[in-house]
């Protein structure tokens, strides 16, 4: 398997642009999670789904995030408006069984807000 | 809900020390306990897990022995190289949410 797949790696946006990342979860895993990391704040989770449900969105910092999970293999995170405070690197996560096993992280997303 | 308390980094220690990372949790009911890593430029990595009391976890000569009287995972590794120079996770899992992870623990291995 090729583990969790993020796109795109970095992302360079101006200030109140739309920005999209996007998550493939490793094939068969029901748990999809979604974490943003910043050196002030540590890793933050935003929002999880189980079976494309989302489950938890209590850590989504306001209205100009959303996440949606179509199907079993993909996922997004759009940011409309971008803010320069969302820089960070955001990762998706995926597991099996709620995680007894552990998770698998994707590589991240940088994002910059300028 | 879970919290969990990481000593304060960075360590910095020369090749072949004896490393310990503390880490300190509270959370309902038993969870099970996992220690993560993260290299430079990359996404995390499970490094060793505990699901019960007095289990030790262990991975690429890291140990952690879930200590449920004192509500610790501390993870242990007898000589450090430079190439362990990463961050340090440790995360409680009741099972109830999504993993909280504490704020990490930077390790930085001189030669």
């Amino acid at each position: 398997d090729a583990g969790v797949i993020q796109s795109p790696r970095h992302e360079v946006t101006e200030m109140g642009q739309e920005v999209t990342l996007r998550c493939k979860p490793i094939s068969g895993h029901d748990y999809l999670f979604w974490y943003r990391q910043t050196m002030m704040r540590g890793l933050e989770l935003l929002i999880y789904f189980n079976n494309n449900v989302p489950i938890d969105d209590s850590g989504m910092p306001e209205d100009r995030f959303s996440a949606k999970m179509p199907n079993a293999s993909f996922s997004t995170l759009k940011i409309q408006p971008s803010e320069p405070r969302d820089s960070a690197v955001y990762f998706c996560a995926s597991s099996l069984f709620r995680g007894k096993s552990g998770y698998t992280f994707g590589s991240g997303t940088r994002l910059t807000v300028v | 809900g879970n919290s969990v308390t990481q000593m304060e980094g960075p360590v910095t220690l020369s090749e072949e020390a004896f490393l310990t990372i503390n880490c300190t949790y509270t959370a309902t009911g038993y969870p099970s306990l996992f220690w993560y890593v993260q290299y430079p430029g990359e996404g995390l990595q499970l490094l060793l897990k505990a699901t019960k009391a007095d289990d030790k976890g262990s991975n690429k000569g890291f140990e952690a022995t879930y200590r449920k009287e004192t509500t610790s995972f501390h993870l242990e590794k007898g000589s450090v190289q430079v190439s362990d120079s990463a961050v340090y996770f440790c995360a409680p899992d009741t099972g109830r949410r999504a993993l909280t992870f504490g704020s990490g623990t930077r390790l930085q291995v001189q030669p």
